[in-house]
C-alpha cells in the first residue's frame, strides 16, 4: 500500500486569495488524482495528474481554477485559485494502486473560505 | 446528476448484530464497484469490490451483494464491531481501465457497544 501526506491538514483563508495544496506519495506512482468532497456531498474527481504532462480536468473543472503541478512521481500540488465561500470542502489526493480502480487517499486538505 | 446514491446519511446498529449499508445507481454502463471506509481526519481507504460479472463477494466479515436488475448493491458487515463505526461510502466506474470513480455521499454507522 502507499502512504499519502498531506499539507495543509486545514486552513481558513478570505475570499480571493489562492492555497496551494501539497500532496506527498511515499512510492513512485504514474498517476495522481485530486478530488473534492463539499459540505454534504460525495467526492468528486477534480483532475487527473500524470508526471510530465498536462493534468486532465474533469467536467466542470478549469485549469485556471485549479492548476495542477506534478514534477516527479511523489509529489503534486493543487492549488485553488481566487477562492470563494463555495470552495469550501475537503481535498484529497489519491493513487491508484494498481489493481482495478482500487485507489489510495491522503487524509485531505479541509479548506474553508471565509 | 448524482449517479451513486446513498440515501441513508446514517445507520446504528447494535455490536454482534449484522450491519446492511445500500446503495443504488442510475448509470447502467458502471462495471466496477467499491465501498471506502473513512474514518475522522482520515482519507477513504479500500474495503471491497465487486465487478458486475458477480453478484457476491464476500471478504471476512464483509460481503457485498450486487443486484444489477434493481441497480442496487449492498454491504453486509457481520458481525458489527465497535471499531466498524465509521461513515462508508459506495464508489462506482463506468469504463475498464478508466480512473473516474463516482462516488456516493456516504452513510455514518455506528456500532453501539
Amino acid at each position: 500500500s502507499a502512504v499519502i501526506s498531506q499539507k495543509p491538514s486545514r486552513d481558513i483563508c478570505q475570499r480571493g486569495t489562492s492555497l496551494t495544496i501539497q500532496c506527498q506519495v511515499d512510492s513512485q506512482v504514474t498517476m495522481m488524482f485530486w478530488y473534492r468532497q463539499q459540505p454534504g456531498q460525495s467526492l468528486t474527481l477534480i483532475a487527473t495528474a500524470n508526471q510530465g504532462s498536462e493534468a486532465t480536468y474533469e467536467s466542470g473543472f478549469v485549469i485556471d481554477k485549479f492548476p495542477i503541478s506534478r514534477p516527479n512521481l511523489t509529489f503534486s500540488t493543487l492549488t485553488v485559485s481566487n477562492m470563494s465561500p463555495e470552495d469550501s470542502s475537503i481535498y484529497l489526493c489519491s493513487v491508484s494502486s494498481g489493481r482495478y480502480y482500487e485507489q489510495y487517499f491522503g487524509p485531505g486538505t479541509r479548506l474553508t473560505v471565509t | 446528476d448524482q449517479q451513486v446514491k446513498q440515501n441513508s446519511p446514517s445507520l446504528s446498529v447494535q455490536e454482534g448484530r449484522i450491519s446492511i449499508l445500500n446503495c443504488d445507481y442510475t448509470n447502467s454502463m458502471f462495471d466496477y464497484f467499491l465501498w471506502y471506509k473513512k474514518y475522522p481526519a482520515e482519507g477513504p481507504t479500500f474495503l471491497i469490490s465487486i465487478s458486475s460479472i458477480k453478484d457476491k463477494n464476500e471478504d471476512g466479515r464483509f460481503t457485498v451483494f450486487l443486484n444489477k436488475s434493481a441497480k442496487h448493491l449492498s454491504l453486509h458487515i457481520v458481525p458489527s464491531q465497535p471499531g466498524d463505526s465509521a461513515v462508508y461510502f459506495c464508489a462506482a466506474s463506468a469504463q475498464h481501465g478508466a480512473n473516474n470513480l463516482f462516488f456516493g455521499t456516504g452513510t455514518r454507522l455506528t456500532v453501539i457497544p
